[in-house]
């Protein structure tokens, strides 16, 4: 079946310095999204990328979706302290019906 | 606008005992999601409502497992018998639509229900 892998797994990072998690799927999307969930919470939608090759900004978060639309990366540049939580992608497929499949996250940790 | 409503918020449970979670989507939603979400890893789906019909429940463990979405609201998910690896939290999302033909749509959690079963 469909797989969406994640990687790393985990991450710890001094302030300031930049942080990438990498989403990687088995069979081409239809778009991929990432949430954000920090530690006991639940999921937060942070974006959604659709276009072979898009590449979206939200301040210091970069967002890029392969071009044969099988990964995508997340950057942050210069993490912050509220940086901290499990980043997760998840991939859009529509094979007779519409499903997201989530990865299973990197964890993000920011020594202050 | 109000978010996805969930209870109990906490639950524990000893092992065969039954359980049942409510979930109140964001107004209007058509797509109603149950995951779970075990420590450490993402969020897997159990079951996708489009309105009151089941469009994926292909990973529900049916011999336990049971959710419900009367009239197109509100859900219940039932766990009956439970077993120890059923210690999760299980989120419910929504979304407006269940997608068009170029994406799937955004969803919005609620803040989960954590099952601890002993």
């Amino acid at each position: 079946g469909q797989q969406v892998m994640q990687i790393p797994q985990y991450q710890h990072v001094q302030e300031g310095e930049d942080f990438t998690t990498y989403c990687n799927s088995s069979t081409t999307l239809s778009n991929i999204q990432w949430y954000k969930q920090r530690p006991g919470g639940h999921p937060v939608f942070l974006i959604q990328l659709v276009k072979s090759g898009e590449v979206k900004k939200q301040k210091r978060l970069t967002f890029q979706f392969g071009e044969a639309k099988k990964n995508s990366s997340l950057h942050i540049t210069a993490t912050q302290t509220t940086d901290v939580g499990t980043y997760f992608c998840a991939g859009g497929r529509n094979t007779g019906g519409f499903k997201t499949i989530f990865g299973a996250g990197t964890r993000l940790f920011v020594k202050a | 606008e109000a978010g996805v409503a969930q209870s109990p918020r906490y639950k524990i449970i000893e092992k065969r005992q039954s359980v049942a979670f409510w979930c109140n989507p964001i107004s209007g939603h058509a797509t109603l999601y149950w995951y779970q979400q075990i420590l450490g890893q993402g969020p897997k789906l159990l079951i996708q409502f489009q309105n009151n019909g089941v469009v994926d429940d292909s990973q529900l463990p049916k011999d336990r497992f049971s959710a419900e979405r009367l009239k197109g609201v509100d859900s219940t998910l039932k766990i009956q018998p439970a077993k120890l690896e059923d210690s999760a939290v299980y989120l419910c999302a929504s979304s407006p639509r269940q997608g068009t033909a170029a994406r799937t749509d955004t969803q919005y959690f609620g803040p989960g229900t954590r099952l601890t079963v002993l």
